[in-house]
This record gives structure tokens, C-alpha cells and sequence, in this order.
């Protein structure tokens, strides 16, 4: 079964800590994996995609297929990356998004 | 606005209303989506249309009727919902993995 697991509900860190925000994944084929974030008030929007291999915002992660994760890191956190972030997977057949249950980042100064 | 729009952002209604929330986008993509956002359970995933033809219903009550008349809109038609139908509604669409959300209706049952 396709599934995406974000074991962690909340995360709190002080600014300037490093960030590590879980994602596995269940997927049988070669799955396409997104992080996508929620800041508050505002829609949930592509943070970074594993295809991309690109840093947006600080933020990198990297699609590691022996361990079926896709962790969401950032070495210096931030206030302004409080927010919702959810971790997804796509099918390479369609085009449906499968979410994780998301992780509540809080940065405090 | 740019992107994907919805309306209304707000919505109460009873019971035996009838209502209907409404989704635009103009990025020319070819598939449009309509997800659950509860407070307790994670994104879910309602209807996805591809090409004006829906691929996919997750098991939603009848009470949730999408239409999608063309590429660019994308309709759910809400008929006696019941309180726990409280949510947000979240539209999207998508081009080659790229999915942009919509802002979202939040929808209130009483």
C-alpha cells in the first residue's frame, strides 16, 4: 500500500538550531516525493521536490530509497519557518498526491 | 488573482442546504483535485478529474456530487451534509507533478 508516514506531530527548536523534519514512505514502484508547507493564513504551497535537487528557503532533502525517506532538513532554523509542513508522494501514474499527516515546525527566538 | 481561486473562502450552512464551492484555475493544467482538510486527519483526497473526466473518487459519501464542465472549473455540489462534513476544502490542480493549491473554503455545518 502507498503510504507517508511523519512520525513527529510537533517539532520545537530555538533559532539557529538545526531542523530534521521525518518522512517515510511506502511505495512499491518509483515514487516522486514533494515537501509541501502551510506558513499560517496562507495556502499549502510546493516547498521542494526530490526531482529538483534544489534548496529553497535553506531547506534540503534528499530521497534515500534503502531507507524509504525523504527527511526535510535545515541546518539554522529560522522564526519564519514556523509553520505546517507536509511531506507527499506521487504516483509516476497518475497524478495523485498522497500526504503524510504533517509536522508542526515552531521556532522560538 | 492569479492561479488556483475559490469560492466562497467562508461557508456555513444547515443541514438541508444546498450549496455549491467553486474552483478556477487559468495555468492551463489538465487536472483538478478537491481534498479534505479536517483538524484531526491528514489531507485527504476526494475526487481528482484528468482531462474534464473524473479518474478517481475515494469513496465519498453521496452527499459530495463534483462537476467539472471544463478544464479550467471545478464544482462540488454539497447536498445534506452532516456536521462532521466541517472542514476545509482544498482545490488544486496540476501539469507534469506540479500541483498548486487553492486558498481553500472553509465550510461549517450546523
Amino acid at each position: 500500500a502507498q503510504r507517508v508516514t511523519q512520525p513527529e506531530k510537533l517539532l520545537s527548536v530555538f533559532k539557529g538550531a538545526p531542523v530534521e523534519l521525518k518522512c517515510n514512505y511506502s511505495y512499491s514502484g518509483s515514487p516522486e516525493l514533494f515537501w509541501y508547507v502551510q506558513y499560517s493564513r496562507q495556502r499549502l504551497q510546493l516547498l521542494l521536490r526530490h526531482i529538483s535537487r534544489e534548496s529553497i528557503k535553506g531547506f534540503t532533502a534528499d530521497l534515500n530509497k534503502g531507507e524509504t525517506s525523504f527527511h526535510l532538513k535545515k541546518p539554522f532554523a529560522q522564526e519564519e519557518d514556523s509553520a505546517m509542513y507536509y511531506c507527499a508522494l506521487r504516483s509516476y501514474n497518475t497524478d495523485k498526491l498522497i500526504f503524510g499527516t504533517g509536522t508542526r515546525l515552531q521556532v522560538f527566538p | 488573482e492569479t492561479g488556483v481561486t475559490q469560492t466562497p473562502r467562508h461557508l456555513v450552512m444547515g443541514m438541508t442546504n444546498k450549496k455549491s464551492l467553486k474552483c478556477e484555475q487559468h495555468l492551463g493544467h489538465n487536472a483538478m483535485y478537491w481534498y479534505k482538510q479536517s483538524a484531526k486527519k491528514p489531507l485527504e483526497l476526494m475526487f481528482v478529474y484528468s482531462l474534464e473526466e473524473r479518474v478517481e473518487n475515494n469513496s465519498v459519501p453521496s452527499r459530495f456530487s463534483p462537476e467539472c464542465p471544463n478544464s479550467s472549473h471545478l464544482f462540488l455540489h454539497l447536498h445534506t451534509l452532516q456536521p462532521e462534513d466541517s472542514a476545509l476544502y482544498l482545490c488544486a490542480s496540476s501539469q507534469a507533478g506540479l500541483v498548486i493549491f487553492g486558498p481553500g473554503t472553509r465550510l461549517t455545518v450546523l
